[in-house]
């Protein structure tokens, strides 16, 4: 199957400091990616479209200046928390898909963010 | 709205003992139906994608079928190794891109 290569896999960071997250597709181009967060027994939650070129689309709800994301090639979307907070501290997930036609998203292996 | 239910949350089996994951949804158009396993602290891994209805598809000790209303996951004499949640996702005619929106999931242990 594809990869999907996220980084770093954990990170602890102080409140009011900024922490980056990176997704690469590692042997194909996406120009979609999409942003998950999922806090602890729950499922995944939507937090947003990464469009590599153009604006990301964030879902209801997701603030926009904290979270900020660039898809800056075909193959990185990063995640960007701003000004974290200890309700930040998460699970962040990246996935990607081969095309834009239907088919299976790829998933990175997840960022543990704990904001102390 | 689009809603995809799983069921059970939880699941314990014995080494051995087969059952049945279920995901019903409720759509405005299905594009598709994918499962993913998840162990903890990592990201989905992808295990299957369904298009129609009466489609199946079948890996290892796990099989994959869906209807116009559900897709089951039937795990066959499970072993310690497939402990894990299951997540089961669709993506919808009016969802942009390739969108998915997930289930719960069912948290899967099975006992040696």
């Amino acid at each position: 199957g594809a990869v999907v290569s996220q980084h770093p896999s954990w990170v602890i960071c102080k409140s009011g400091t900024s922490v980056k997250i990176e997704c690469r597709s590692l042997d194909f181009q996406a120009t979609t990616m999409f942003w998950y967060r999922q806090f602890p027994k729950q499922s995944l939650m939507l937090m947003a479209t990464s469009n590599e070129g153009s604006k990301a689309t964030y879902e209801q709800g997701v603030e926009k200046d904290k979270f900020l994301i660039n898809h800056a090639s075909l193959t990185l979307s990063t995640l960007t928390v701003t000004s974290a907070h200890p309700e930040d501290s998460s699970f962040y997930i990246c996935s990607a898909s081969r095309s834009k036609v239907n088919t299976e998203a790829f998933f990175g292996q997840g960022t543990r963010l704990t904001v102390v | 709205e689009d809603q995809v239910t799983q069921s059970p949350e939880a699941l314990r089996l014995q080494e051995g003992e087969s059952s049945s994951l279920n995901c019903s949804y409720t759509v405005s158009g299905l594009r598709g139906l994918f499962w993913y396993r998840q162990d903890p602290g990592k990201g989905p891994e992808f295990l299957f994608t369904l298009y129609s209805a009466g489609e199946e598809k079948e890996k290892e000790r796990l099989k994959a079928t869906l209807t116009k209303k559900e897709s089951f996951l039937h795990i066959t004499a499970p072993k310690p190794e497939d402990s894990a949640t299951y997540l089961c996702a669709v993506r919808t005619i009016k969802a942009a891109g390739n969108k998915l929106t997930f289930g719960g999931g069912t948290r899967v242990l099975v006992k040696p």
